[in-house]
C-alpha cells in the first residue's frame, strides 16, 4: 500500500545546528514533492518544490534534497533558530493532478 | 491579496445538526482543495476541484458529507447530520495548477 513516513518523534536541537528531517514513501512515483511548515493554530505554509529530475533545491536557509531510487526527501535547515520551531510536512504529488498526499509531520523544536 | 479565506474560524455544534464551512479562494487560482487534519489521522485531502468541477472525491468520509463550488470565488463543505467524530479542523487551500497550494486558516469544528 501507499505510505509516506516521517520522523514521527519530535526533533530537538540546539540553535545554530542544522536540522535534517526525513521523508521516505513507498509505492509512488511522484513527479514532485513540497515541503510545507505548520505552526500550532494555523495552516500549512509552503516552503520549497523539487520535482523528480532535480536532486537538490536550495531558499536561503533551506535545502531539500530528493532521491527516486531511495524514495526518500532530506529537508536541512542551516544555522537553525528558535523561530524554526514548528512542524514539518512533506507533501507527494499524486498522478501529476495537483492533488497533494501529506505525511504526518515532524515537530522541530530549536533550542537557544 | 488577503489569502484563502474561511469561516466561520471556529464552530461548536451538537450532534445531527448541520454544518456548513466555507471558503474563498485565492483570486485567479484555478484549484481549490479541502482537506481535515486530527491528531490521529493527520492532514487529508477529503475532495478537490479544479475550474469549480469536483475532480476526486475519494477522501469523502460518507454521504453525510458534501461539497460544492458553485463559482470561482466561493466554496462550501456540508455535513450533515454531524457526529462527534467529525470533530477536526478543516482547512480550505487553493493553488494555480501543479504548484504549491495556499492554505486558509482552518475551522475548528467541534461535535458535542
Amino acid at each position: 500500500s501507499q505510505k509516506i513516513e516521517q520522523n514521527s518523534e519530535a526533533l530537538n536541537i540546539q540553535e545554530g545546528k542544522t536540522a535534517t528531517l526525513t521523508c521516505n514513501y513507498t509505492n509512488y512515483s511522484p513527479a514532485y514533492l513540497q515541503w510545507y511548515r505548520q505552526d500550532p493554530g494555523r495552516g500549512p505554509v509552503f516552503l520549497l518544490l523539487i520535482r523528480e529530475n532535480e536532486k537538490e533545491k536550495r531558499k536561503e536557509r533551506l535545502k531539500v534534497t530528493f532521491d527516486t531510487t531511495l524514495k526518500q526527501s532530506l529537508f536541512h535547515i542551516t544555522a537553525s533558530q528558535p523561530a524554526d520551531s514548528a512542524t514539518y510536512l512533506c507533501a507527494l504529488d499524486s498522478g501529476n493532478t495537483g492533488k497533494l498526499i501529506f505525511g504526518q509531520g515532524t515537530t522541530l523544536q530549536v533550542k537557544p | 491579496d488577503a489569502g484563502v479565506i474561511q469561516s466561520p474560524r471556529h464552530e461548536v455544534t451538537e450532534m445531527g445538526q448541520e454544518v456548513t464551512l466555507r471558503c474563498k479562494p485565492i483570486s485567479g487560482h484555478n484549484s481549490l482543495f479541502w482537506y481535515r487534519q486530527t491528531m490521529m489521522r493527520g492532514l487529508e485531502l477529503l475532495i478537490y476541484f479544479n475550474n469549480n468541477v469536483p475532480i476526486d472525491d475519494s477522501g469523502m468520509p460518507e454521504d453525510r458529507f458534501s461539497a460544492k463550488m458553485p463559482n470561482a470565488s466561493f466554496s462550501t463543505l456540508k455535513i450533515q447530520p454531524s457526529e462527534p467524530r467529525d470533530s477536526a479542523v478543516y482547512f480550505c487551500a487553493s493553488s494555480t495548477g501543479l504548484n504549491e497550494q495556499f492554505f486558509g486558516p482552518g475551522t475548528r469544528l467541534t461535535v458535542l
